[in-house]
């Protein structure tokens, strides 16, 4: 596609409902990472993908987050048993592979707990 | 773990004046990179930096990157109201681009 692409937009949930938020990234993008922003804050890092596997999951906040990435492409972050605190922005940012380089962000979706 | 702090949190200016944003890391980078965010937006990439004081243009921007690869800066020279929005330094101690972005800079660019 032209850009990354992340669904839902914006997603509202209650508290303890489980989400998921999906990221289609640029063809031919390799590398894939997942960043949380909240408001007035820089995106924050939560983990980093290079083909299908997580390279690089450290900034995952706890064992409610988990993402995916199984045919290299299109990635999923899934948070179970959602908090008020988990509500912020979820950003894709994708980049060619092999060379550290522009991240290509996404719009993000917004993630509001209530 | 690495940590990277930005100064000043806010500033607003009258439009024709300049503005300097500054980028401090905890650790030595491999790269830097800088970011724009307006409202309501995405960050979308300006530039990035690899070595030791190197110093990059575009138009009336102007980045540079310190020597000991640990600081960096973004200067506007005579803002106009499309500069208006945040600017993040990020920076890559990892080599593979693990970016860790700093808090931005949030410009106001009164005409």
């Amino acid at each position: 596609g032209a850009g990354v692409s992340q669904t839902p937009s914006n997603k509202v949930t209650e508290k303890g409902k489980y989400v998921e938020l999906r990221c289609d990234p640029i063809s031919g993008h390799t590398a894939l990472y997942w960043y949380r922003q909240s408001l007035g804050q820089g995106p924050e890092f939560l983990i980093y993908f290079q083909g299908t596997g997580a390279a690089d999951d450290s900034g995952l906040p706890n064992d409610r987050f988990f993402a995916v990435r199984p045919e290299g492409s299109v990635s999923t972050l899934k948070i179970q048993r959602t908090e008020r605190g988990d509500s912020a922005v979820y950003l894709c940012a994708t980049r060619l592979a092999g060379v550290a380089g522009e991240l290509f962000f996404g719009e993000g979706s917004r993630l509001t707990v209530l | 773990g690495q940590q990277v702090m930005q100064i000043p949190q806010y500033q607003h200016v009258q439009e024709g004046e300049d503005f300097t944003t500054y980028c401090n890391s905890s650790t030595t980078l491999s790269n830097i990179q800088w970011y724009k965010q307006r409202p309501g937006g995405h960050p979308v990439f300006l530039i990035q930096l690899v070595k030791s004081g190197e110093v990059k243009k575009q138009k009336r921007l102007t980045f540079q990157f310190g020597e000991a690869k640990k600081n960096s800066s973004l200067h506007i020279t005579a803002t106009q109201t499309t500069d208006v929005g945040t600017y993040f330094c990020a920076g890559d101690s990892g080599g593979y681009n693990k970016l860790i972005f700093g808090a931005g800079t949030r410009l106001a660019v009164h005409p």
